[in-house]
């Protein structure tokens, strides 16, 4: 089975600062249409998981500019370029190649 | 704009019977494929099952192992999940979501005695 794992799975951070988080894939990603199908999404407190990014660096839309992904193959990362509070929630990281597998999930807070 | 409005959660008991619905509206419901994803409480989003815009085809994660059907009725614009056999570790809030895009608020299942 494919399996998803995200690090860190909590992090705290001062507005401010930049987050980073690493999501791993034990396949690869990339599927025979050259596309790679790797999808980030946040779940605020007490809301349904929106998506930030799809296809490992788009930014869906009405995402702000400070979120970004990157990434190829089996290894992609999500970065805040400076986290503000409406940033709290649950990072969610999504591959769509072999069916369909969520990362645990990493937490942000604001420090 | 897009809304997917779930229903048909409740409390049942294990080895019990639910069918959940999720009501679309906003857009050509026919023309995407449509999802189930679930999360128990305090835990991370598991996908369930997905279905393409006719109905022809489907897909389950392997816990299903039969006991969910999903299906949809493009006259209705709505999706459903025919839960069978229920066990407790199915509890959860039940989500759909189009194309994995647009989500609903979801509908909480509880599977217990």
């Amino acid at each position: 089975d494919l399996v998803m794992t995200q690090t860190p799975l909590s992090l705290s951070v001062t507005p401010g600062q930049p987050a980073s988080i690493s999501c791993k894939s034990s396949q690869s990603l990339l599927r025979s249409d050259g596309e790679t199908y790797l999808y980030w999404y946040l779940q605020k407190p007490g809301q349904s998981p929106q998506l930030l990014i799809y296809e490992v660096s788009n930014r869906f839309s009405g995402v702000p500019d400070r979120f970004s992904g990157s990434g190829s193959g089996t290894d992609f990362t999500l970065k805040i370029d400076r986290v503000e509070a409406e940033d709290v929630g649950v990072y969610y990281c999504m591959q769509s190649v072999h069916l369909h597998t969520f990362g645990q999930g990493t937490r942000l807070e604001i420090k | 704009e897009v809304q997917l409005v779930e229903s048909g959660g409740g409390l049942v008991q294990p080895g019990g019977s639910l069918r959940l619905s999720c009501a679309a509206s906003g857009f050509t419901f026919s023309s995407y494929w449509m999802y189930w994803v679930r999360q128990a409480a305090g835990k991370g989003l598991v996908w369930v099952s997905r279905v393409n815009g006719d109905g022809s085809s489907t897909a389950y994660a392997d816990f299903v192992k039969g006991r969910l059907t999903i299906s949809r009725d493009n006259a209705k614009n709505t999706l459903y999940l025919q839960m069978n056999s229920l066990r407790a570790e199915d509890t959860a809030i039940y989500y759909c979501a189009k194309d994995l895009i647009e989500w609903g608020q979801g509908t909480l299942v509880t599977v217990s005695s």
